[in-house]
């Protein structure tokens, strides 16, 4: 069954420098997303992407985050100035899109540790 | 409470017994799904059920909505010491006629089955 995968599974930086998160979605799906846990704490919805472009983000989603579909496969996470509070699980998840009536599928995640 | 509360916190039973969690929520929504996590690992779908169904069933699973209580439960039957994890409801609100697919999720329930 196709999957959704994440690179790397576990990424370390320094705060203030930039990291990407990287994510391939299932291939035929229309609607891509992002999500994070920060530890013992409840998933949080970061942004949606459709169509080349945001459809919705959240108030977590500020100027330091940006998203991109590079090409036809690749959907990565930006954070251009880490701070410590950004450690979390990220996940990202696809669908197949109609209007939201569908099973989101999560990738395994990647755990960010800013120190 | 949040969007999508989950309870109880904590679950612990005998393997073979049936499991319940209930979840509700605040808004109007287009879906409601289960998810299940195991430590560290990413989120896997188990079941959507959408604002217009009341019970939808998979396997040993069960769900229930009640959108006129805003809530909804999980039942597991016959449970085996695989199903140990951790159970997180999502909803899909709703914005008028628009939908970008956005899921909020709960604190979620963790199970123990012993066996």
């Amino acid at each position: 069954e196709p999957e959704v995968t994440q690179t790397p599974s576990h990424q370390v930086t320094q705060m203030g420098q930039e990291v990407i998160l990287r994510c391939v979605p299932i291939s035929n799906h229309l609607y891509f997303y992002w999500y994070r846990q920060i530890l013992g704490q409840k998933v949080e919805f970061l942004v949606s992407f459709y169509n080349n472009e945001i459809s919705e983000k959240s108030e977590i989603f500020d100027d330091q985050f940006s998203v991109e579909r590079p090409d036809g496969s690749n959907f990565t996470l930006k954070i251009r100035s880490t701070k410590l509070e950004d450690s979390a699980m990220y996940f990202c998840a696809s669908d197949r899109g109609q209007k939201g009536n569908q099973p989101q599928h999560f990738g395994d995640g990647t755990r960010l540790s800013i120190l | 409470s949040q969007q999508g509360e989950e309870d109880p916190q904590a679950l612990s039973i005998q393997e073979g017994e049936n499991a319940t969690m209930n979840c509700s929520y605040k808004t109007s929504i287009n879906n409601l799904q289960w998810y299940r996590q195991n430590s560290g690992r990413g989120l896997v779908h188990l079941i959507l059920i959408r604002s217009n169904e009341r019970e939808k069933h998979s396997g040993r699973l069960r769900v229930t909505l009640d959108t006129s209580k805003k809530s909804s439960s999980l039942l597991i039957t016959a449970s085996r010491a695989a199903d140990t994890a951790s159970y997180f409801c999502a909803t899909a609100p709703t914005y008028g006629s628009s939908n970008t697919g956005k899921l909020i999720f709960g604190q979620g329930t963790t199970l123990q089955v012993k066996p």
